[in-house]
């Protein structure tokens, strides 16, 4: 495997149920992000993990909930949420968080659908 | 705070058309410039970026130019295939906040025969 990878590609869960979101990267980095893409917005970024310490989260409802075990992991716990949470979710990793001049490196993606 | 502006898509061009897409920000500091590109059922994939005035980031055929006078990032491509229909993505990374990506809302580009 190469790149940033996320599972599953595509999640159906109703309002009561917990999922999580996988992501993992390959390509040595020390940063990891979740991103929502929702239909019509920008891009919107929710956490930021350097070095597994976690250094943003951008106002995101206690509803979605994080873990970096590790450098090259990154989860993101979901449970009891709103059918507006129905959104594509990425991950993305860089070098770490030190350089306006780094490249993020997004994997393909979670389709979230929220019953 | 710091905002990406685009142009409103989609953008439907034939094939071997040239391509503009507009991009013009707003930042507090000295940022870097994106263009991403996500195909169908992907992610967002670095399509070429630059890192300060004057620079030319340039990938597949595709150029930007950083223009900090007129604050604009447009990206361009001589000859558009149908291999390029995407949705296109400007984006920033200021001084100071280092892992903020800020994005623009994407145009989407239709290219066909």
């Amino acid at each position: 495997e190469t790149g940033v990878t996320q599972t599953p590609r595509h999640l159906v869960m109703g309002m009561t149920n917990k999922k999580s979101l996988k992501c993992e990267q390959h390509l040595g980095h020390n940063a990891m992000y979740w991103y929502k893409q929702s239909a019509k917005k920008p891009l919107e970024l929710m956490f930021v993990y350097n070095f597994k310490e976690q250094t943003e989260n951008n106002s995101v409802p206690s509803r979605f909930s994080p873990e970096c075990p590790n450098s090259s992991h990154l989860f993101l716990h979901l449970h009891t949420l709103q059918p507006e949470d129905s959104a594509l979710y990425l991950c993305a990793s860089s070098r770490d968080t030190s350089r306006r001049t780094d490249t993020q490196y997004f994997g393909p993606g979670t389709r979230l659908t929220v019953l | 705070g710091d905002s990406v502006t685009q142009m409103e898509g989609p953008v439907t061009l034939s094939e071997e058309a040239f391509l503009t897409i507009n991009c013009t920000y707003t930042a507090t500091g000295y940022p870097s410039l994106f263009w991403y590109v996500q195909y169908p059922g992907e992610g967002l994939q670095l399509l070429l970026k630059a890192t300060k005035a004057d620079d030319k980031g340039s990938n597949k055929g595709f150029e930007a130019t950083y223009r900090k006078e007129t604050t604009s990032f447009h990206l361009e491509k001589g000859s558009v295939q149908v291999s390029d229909s995407a949705v296109y993505f400007c984006a920033l990374s200021d001084t100071g906040t280092a892992s903020k990506l800020t994005f623009g809302t994407g145009t989407r580009l239709q290219v066909t025969l």
